[in-house]
């Protein structure tokens, strides 16, 4: 029954080590996210993709990056992780765009912890 | 641009006792209005949204908001708390630069005690 999956559910990367969490999802959503949410924080989207079109936020630093190879799997990767980097990240679907009414589902959420 | 904002970052109740989530928005473009629910080293998961119609909107589990366009609230409200019911509550509206996203309050911590 998942719906949004998201491996690994922890994972644990060197400080500059390059990193990829992955999300997947069965929902054939046209609609995918990704968050970082920090400890008692709201999320904060970084990109989103509507299709196969790529939406950064403004403030996302360069640093992180994505890939959407198919309606099904999203990737985040962090090219060279920082302290600052430690967090849960969220992956989200949803069937059109959210900001019209239409329902996100979320994945359980990876958490980063950077060393 | 639109905004929300959730006025208390905690509110601990009793177990079985009444509460009341704050959210106020911002908005001068056509309204929609969500809480979402995160549990405990969970993703968030909708608990209700406002689309259009009555002003009143009812989760499964017994939590209900109000649309008041004058006051520019959504409030959640639940008459009697359960232990279960612990978790971080967002409320949410509509992104002003996409209509792709939605921008989230900075969250309410509901912690029940016994």
């Amino acid at each position: 029954d998942a719906m949004v999956i998201q491996n690994p559910r922890y994972q644990v990367t060197q400080f500059g080590k390059p990193v990829t969490l992955s999300c997947s999802q069965t929902l054939n959503h046209n609609v995918m996210y990704w968050y970082q949410q920090k400890s008692s924080q709201a999320p904060k989207l970084l990109f989103h993709y509507y299709d196969k079109d790529f939406n950064n936020e403004a403030d996302t630093p360069d640093n992180f990056q994505s890939r959407r190879p198919n309606t099904s799997f999203c990737f985040l990767d962090i090219r060279s992780p920082g302290l600052g980097d430690a967090a849960m990240y969220l992956c989200a679907t949803s069937r059109d765009k959210a900001g019209e009414g239409e329902t996100q589902y979320f994945g359980p959420g990876t958490r980063l912890l950077v060393l | 641009a639109q905004s929300v904002t959730q006025l208390d970052s905690q509110v601990p109740v009793f177990e079985e006792a009444p509460v009341e989530l704050r959210c106020n928005y911002s908005s001068s473009v056509s309204v929609y209005l969500f809480w979402y629910v995160q549990y405990p080293n969970q993703g968030l998961q909708l608990l209700l949204k406002y689309l259009s119609g009555s002003t009143l909107v009812e989760s499964i589990n017994g939590f209900e908001a109000e649309f008041n366009k004058s006051q520019t609230s959504f409030h959640l409200r639940k008459p009697s708390v359960h232990i279960s019911d612990t978790a971080e509550y967002f409320c949410a509206v509509p992104g002003y630069s996409s209509a792709s996203k939605i921008i989230f309050g900075s969250g309410t911590r509901l912690s029940i005690r016994p």
